[in-house]
C-alpha cells in the first residue's frame, strides 16, 4: 500500500501560484498519482493524474521527478473559491481499494 | 456525468439501531466503495465491493456490514450504532477498464452525515 506524506496546512494570498509537494518513497512502478480535491459538505473530485514529467490541465499542473518519490501539484494564480482540502493518492489501474487518501492538505487563499 | 447518489444528507440515529445508508450510482461501474471521513483522519476505507455480491473489508470495518445485490447500489449498514459511528459517509465508485476512465479514479458522492446519540 503506497502512502503518501504531504503538509496538513498552507496558506496563499489570492493571485499566487501554489505548489503543494507530495511524498511517496514507496511507490510501485504501476502506480499513478492522483491528485483530489474536496470542499466542505462534498465528496473529493478528481482534478489531475500522471506516471512522470508533467502533465496541464485547465486546472492545474502536476510535476513528477525522474524518481517518481514526489510529486507537486501546482495551481496557478489561486483564487477564494480554490480553498479546500487536497489529497495526493497512489494507485494503479487494477482497483481503487488500494489508494490511500491520508489527511491531505489544507490550502486556505487569503484576500 | 458520473452520478454517485446517497440517499441520505443528514440522519440523526440514537445508540443501538439499525442504520441504513444507501449508494447508487449511474455509469454501470464495476467498483463501489464506502469511506467514513473524521476530522484529522482524512478518509479511511470501510468495505468495497468489485461485483455484485462481493465485499471485501477495507481498513475498518468492524461495526459495519455491506450489501450488494445490483450492480448500481452498494449499502452500508452498521447494526448497531454507536457514538463513535458519528461520521461523514462517503461513498464512491470507479471502473477497472482502462480507455474511458483514468487510473482508478474515484467518483464520489455528496456524503452522509450520520450523528448518533
Amino acid at each position: 500500500l503506497a502512502k503518501t506524506t504531504q503538509p496538513i496546512s498552507m496558506d496563499s494570498y489570492e493571485g499566487q501560484e501554489v505548489n503543494i509537494t507530495c511524498s511517496h518513497n514507496n511507490i510501485a512502478t504501476n502506480d499513478y498519482i492522483t491528485w483530489y480535491q474536496q470542499f466542505p459538505s462534498q465528496g473529493p473530485r478528481f482534478i489531475i493524474q500522471g506516471y512522470k514529467t508533467k502533465v496541464t490541465n485547465e486546472v492545474a499542473s502536476l510535476f513528477i521527478p525522474a524518481d517518481r518519490k514526489s510529486s507537486t501539484l501546482s495551481l496557478p494564480r489561486v483564487s477564494l473559491s480554490d480553498t479546500a482540502v487536497y489529497y495526493c493518492l497512489v494507485g494503479d489501474r487494477a482497483g481503487a481499494n488500494n489508494l490511500f487518501f491520508g489527511t491531505g492538505t489544507r490550502l486556505t487563499v487569503i484576500p | 456525468d458520473v452520478k454517485v447518489t446517497q440517499s441520505s444528507r443528514y440522519l440523526v440515529k440514537r445508540t443501538g439501531e439499525k442504520v441504513f445508508l444507501e449508494c447508487v450510482q449511474d455509469m454501470d461501474h464495476e467498483n463501489m466503495f464506502w469511506y467514513r471521513q473524521d476530522p484529522g483522519l482524512g478518509l479511511r476505507l470501510i468495505y468495497f465491493s468489485y461485483d455484485v455480491k462481493m465485499k471485501e473489508k477495507g481498513d475498518i470495518p468492524e461495526g459495519y456490514s455491506v450489501s450488494r445485490e445490483k450492480k448500481e447500489r452498494f449499502s452500508l449498514i452498521l447494526e448497531s450504532a454507536s457514538t463513535n459511528q458519528t461520521s461523514m459517509y462517503l461513498c464512491a465508485s470507479s471502473s477497472p477498464k482502462t480507455g474511458r476512465y483514468r487510473a482508478g479514479e474515484l467518483f464520489f458522492g455528496e456524503g452522509s452525515r450520520l450523528t448518533v446519540l
